[in-house]
């Protein structure tokens, strides 16, 4: 099964810093998500990405996300000012015949 | 909306028992269902996936069967083992399709020595 590769794995931060995780798809797929897991409840969907534009975004995506592909491969989702309550592990995911592919996920810390 | 739950919470179970993990679903019309694995700290593996025109789906010691009908899921794990103690979470496509999935809580699976 392909992989999709997420950067860094770990992430430590003050609050109201920006963050960038990374995220390296499946080649050649079109649909990327981003979810989040805060610790000890459901793994939540942020977002979806098709064809370089939001395809669709839950309420939890707010004015302080945002998500590019800014080199056709990588996959970014940015928090512009982080907030104790963003500390989560964050998964970029691809669905493809086989079901989705999730990446190993960033956990980020907000301190 | 699509609501998925699961059944139990935890379980913990001695080396070698079969056991049965449940997944419950509110809108019966999903394209497929999906069973992952996520280890404490880690991201979700992919263990089986089963299409909503089958009924069951088997990888190894892995049965995973589906009932649109009565909106469930089971996930059986034979002769259990040690490393199979992890949390075990189900999705389905929120919208039917192939699409944003929405997941349960997990069952967080011991299986002592």
């Amino acid at each position: 099964e392909p992989e999709v590769t997420q950067t860094p794995s770990h992430q430590v931060t003050q609050m109201g810093q920006e963050v960038i995780l990374r995220c390296v798809p499946i080649s050649n797929h079109l649909y990327f998500y981003w979810y989040r897991q805060i610790l000890g409840q459901k793994v939540e969907f942020l977002v979806s990405f098709y064809n370089n534009e939001i395809s669709e975004k839950s309420e939890i995506f707010d004015d302080q996300f945002s998500v590019e592909r800014p080199d056709g491969s990588n996959f970014t989702l940015k928090i512009r000012s982080t907030k104790l309550e963003d500390s989560a592990m964050y998964f970029c995911a691809t669905p493809g015949g086989w079901g989705y592919t999730f990446g190993s996920g960033t956990r980020l810390t907000v301190v | 909306k699509q609501e998925v739950t699961q059944i139990p919470a935890a379980l913990s179970v001695p080396e070698g028992e079969n056991l049965v993990l449940n997944c419950s679903f509110t809108d019966s019309a999903i394209y497929n269902l999906q069973w992952f694995r996520q280890d404490p700290g880690k991201g979700l593996t992919s263990l089986l996936l089963i299409q909503s025109s089958q009924r069951e789906q088997t990888s190894g010691r892995l049965n995973a069967s589906l009932d649109k009908s009565s909106g469930r899921s089971t996930l059986y794990i034979a002769a259990s083992q040690p490393g199979d103690s992890a949390t075990y979470l189900c999705a389905v496509p929120t919208q039917g399709g192939c699409e944003k999935l929405g997941f349960g809580k997990g069952t967080n699976l011991t299986v002592k020595p």
